[in-house]
């Protein structure tokens, strides 16, 4: 059974920092792994989506990394603002199952 | 293209009533999925539609929960005499794909459901 962890469970940094949050799964026979931003009471928005095949994916100042032989996903956050606070969770997509397997979320905090 | 579209985003019930929330996806997107997430967990997958048709149902769908997309086009979750349990904001998300791809799933910004 698919598990997806995330650490750490929360996070604080100095603005303008650049910082990574992390992903593991459990069984690398995913289909793709995405990560998105929840902001307090809202919904999920996507950032990237990173299929099976590729290594990474960028989206201005984010970068998603992807190494599925070891069961890891990173997000790397260049320059950080007090903007980028909130939650970011990752989920993977297997290959027979049409769920989204989810993480429990990174809370991020950017200190002015 | 307006995004997926949930409402009522907030609803206190008493327990033991009945409620319903509806999403409206993004047009011509013929997945939907309904996912439950509690605060501080990552979210729960409900079911999923491919048009109308239901495909595929979770174990955390008891009895009291009935979903539909009667025309393939907006869905509803109704909850049967809910219990203080089932408080959760609950999402809808759509995508456009006809087997499993890697085409972006897309949330609404959820209904908010406390049982009191």
């Amino acid at each position: 059974k698919q598990e997806v962890t995330q650490i750490p469970a929360a996070l604080s940094v100095p603005e303008g920092e650049n910082l990574v949050l992390n992903c593991s799964f459990t069984d690398s026979a995913i289909y793709n792994l995405q990560w998105f931003r929840q902001d307090p009471g809202k919904g999920l928005t996507s950032l990237l989506l990173i299929q099976s095949s590729q290594r990474e994916q960028t989206s201005g100042r984010l970068n998603a990394s992807l190494d599925k032989s070891s069961g890891r996903s990173t997000l790397y956050i260049a320059a950080s603002q007090p903007g980028d606070s909130a939650t970011y969770l990752c989920a993977v997509r297997e290959g027979s199952n049409y769920q989204l397997i989810w993480g429990a979320g990174t809370k991020l905090i950017i200190k002015p | 293209d307006t995004g997926v579209s949930q409402n009522p985003r907030h609803k206190i019930t008493k327990r033991g009533q009945n409620v319903t929330f509806r999403c409206d996806p993004i047009s011509e997107h013929n997945r939907l999925y309904w996912y439950r997430q509690t605060l501080g967990q990552g979210p729960e997958f409900l079911t999923y539609f491919q048009n109308e048709a239901q495909l595929e149902k979770s174990r955390l769908l008891s009895d009291r929960f009935s979903a539909e997309r009667p025309k393939g086009s907006f869905s509803t979750l109704e909850i049967q005499r809910t219990e203080q349990g089932d408080s959760a904001m609950y999402l809808c998300a759509s995508s456009l794909e006809w087997v499993p791809s890697g085409n972006t799933i897309y949330f609404g910004e959820g209904s908010w459901l406390t049982v009191v």
